[in-house]
């Protein structure tokens, strides 16, 4: 089954940690995304690829790195140096060619500071 | 920059109602518009994707129309069942580049309708 999976589900760090995420996607997607969400707030861009070795910052970039080494995966690092990093982290990903852009996304990674 | 407002924020139901969700956008300058489904801690589920050029698109029981030119957009549920309880979301893609905020590929997204149907 072609998919989007995110590991873990639930995450727990201590503050000053970085903390890596994992997303990777079987659907042959060029691009892939990271979202931030938080409660009343909505889902906000954090960094997106639409090729592999090639990566933009979204709207609240701060605090957070990624790499983009293969097609199949886009790992976001949460660093210390996020001031509020306890929230739902969506991966998402698309064809970045062809027309549709429809946009999939994964079942969330739940990662609390404490 | 694009704002995408969605209301109602909370909608509740009978079941067998139909409903209406609405969704406008500031910029008309779209590509496409997507409504998603959200369940509580979990990921979106893609409903429909509305192109630009498209006025409508219909799956079972859903359809969204699409009114570019007013920035508007609508997800119309037919007799509504619990297990659509669930956050609603839609989201639109910019035309491109960084012009208003919102570059090729990047989605932005209302804050989606809580829907509540109850038995």
């Amino acid at each position: 089954d072609g998919g989007i999976t995110q590991s873990p589900k639930y995450l727990f760090r201590k503050e000053g940690q970085n903390v890596t995420l994992s997303c990777e996607q079987n659907l042959n997607h060029d691009a892939m995304y990271w979202y931030r969400q938080d409660p009343g707030q909505g889902l906000r861009l954090i960094y997106y690829s639409q090729i592999v070795n090639d990566f933009q910052k979204g709207d609240i970039a701060e605090g957070y790195s990624v790499s983009r080494e293969k097609k199949e995966s886009f790992p976001l690092t949460v660093t210390s140096a996020q001031k509020n990093p306890t929230a739902f982290y969506l991966c998402a990903s698309s064809f970045s060619t062809g027309g549709l852009y429809e946009q999939y996304f994964g079942p969330g990674t739940r990662l609390t500071v404490t | 920059k694009q704002e995408v407002t969605q209301i109602p924020a909370a909608l509740s139901v009978p079941e067998g109602e139909n409903l209406v969700l609405n969704c406008s956008f500031t910029d008309s300058a779209i590509y496409n518009l997507q409504w998603f489904r959200q369940d509580p801690g979990k990921g979106l589920t893609s409903l429909l994707l509305i192109q630009s050029s498209q006025r409508e698109q219909t799956s079972g029981r859903l359809n969204a129309s699409l009114d570019k030119s007013s920035g508007r957009s609508t997800l119309y549920i037919a007799a509504s069942q619990p297990g659509d309880s669930a956050t609603y979301l839609c989201a639109v893609r910019g035309v491109g580049g960084d012009a208003g905020g919102t570059s090729y590929g990047k989605l932005t997204f209302g804050q989606g309708t809580i829907l509540t149907v109850h038995p």
